[in-house]
């Protein structure tokens, strides 16, 4: 399975926009790039997904680089309830099977 | 509609004995997934039933770890002989089928806490 590397933890103030860096430099051309978090407590929840484009939804943005060896996810103004361990995983397309890795802590002060 | 349950919510028991833990997947998902949460790290994949496939097994540890799912709903992950290093929060999760350009995003249940003593 291709990795995935985050930093360990990022940090943002309240109403702020949060850009979270995913390097993903072995994805191969049929890998997905997905965003789950995990609140406190709680098991993960599914943020968004992307191949090549960049995507929207309600929760956040999804920024992948042309050359699909990165990608970032934004949210555009973050509040205390977005603190949580965002992961990023690289999903096979013949496959549901996801694979996380450490994901990247963030915090949200007010 | 109710999310995927598990159960028990905690479960304390001594080294070496045998322990269920049970997950009830959303209705109507044929995906079902567990996974481990050791303390302070990432979600681990332990393995995923997908309707009557054979189920992909690749994620368990040990033989001492084993997972069922009767009827194509309700699924038992089994942990014989426990050891400390087992002590984990496990995770189940359910989604729809898709693969390809289809996705089902996976719904968590709220894990069950295991300490082994």
């Amino acid at each position: 399975d291709a990795k995935t590397t985050q930093p360990n933890s990022m940090e943002s103030n309240e109403e702020e926009p949060v850009h979270l860096p995913c390097n993903h430099s072995t994805i191969s051309g049929t890998d997905y790039i997905h965003w789950y978090r995990q609140l406190p407590s709680q098991g993960p929840e599914y943020v968004i997904h992307g191949l090549t484009s960049n995507v929207n939804n309600r929760m956040a943005s999804l920024a992948i680089a042309e050359d699909r060896k990165s990608s970032t996810l934004i949210l555009h103004r973050a509040t205390l309830r977005d603190a949580a361990v965002y992961y990023c995983i690289l999903r096979s397309y013949n496959t549901d099977k996801l694979i996380f890795g450490t994901g990247t802590r963030l915090q949200v002060f007010p | 509609g109710a999310g995927v349950s598990q159960s028990p919510s905690n479960k304390v028991t001594e080294k070496g004995k045998d322990v269920e833990l049970r997950c009830d997947p959303i209705s109507g998902h044929t995906a079902l997934y567990w996974y481990r949460q050791s303390l302070g790290q990432g979600l681990e994949f332990l393995i995923y039933f997908q309707g009557n496939s054979a189920p992909d097994k690749s994620g368990l540890p040990s033989d001492r770890f084993s997972a069922e799912r009767t009827g194509g709903s309700v699924s038992t992950l089994t942990i014989q002989r426990t050891q400390q290093e087992d002590s984990a929060v496990y995770l189940c999760a359910s989604s729809s089928p898709g693969t390809g350009r289809s996705y089902n995003e996976q719904f968590f249940g709220p894990g069950t806490r295991l300490t082994v003593l």
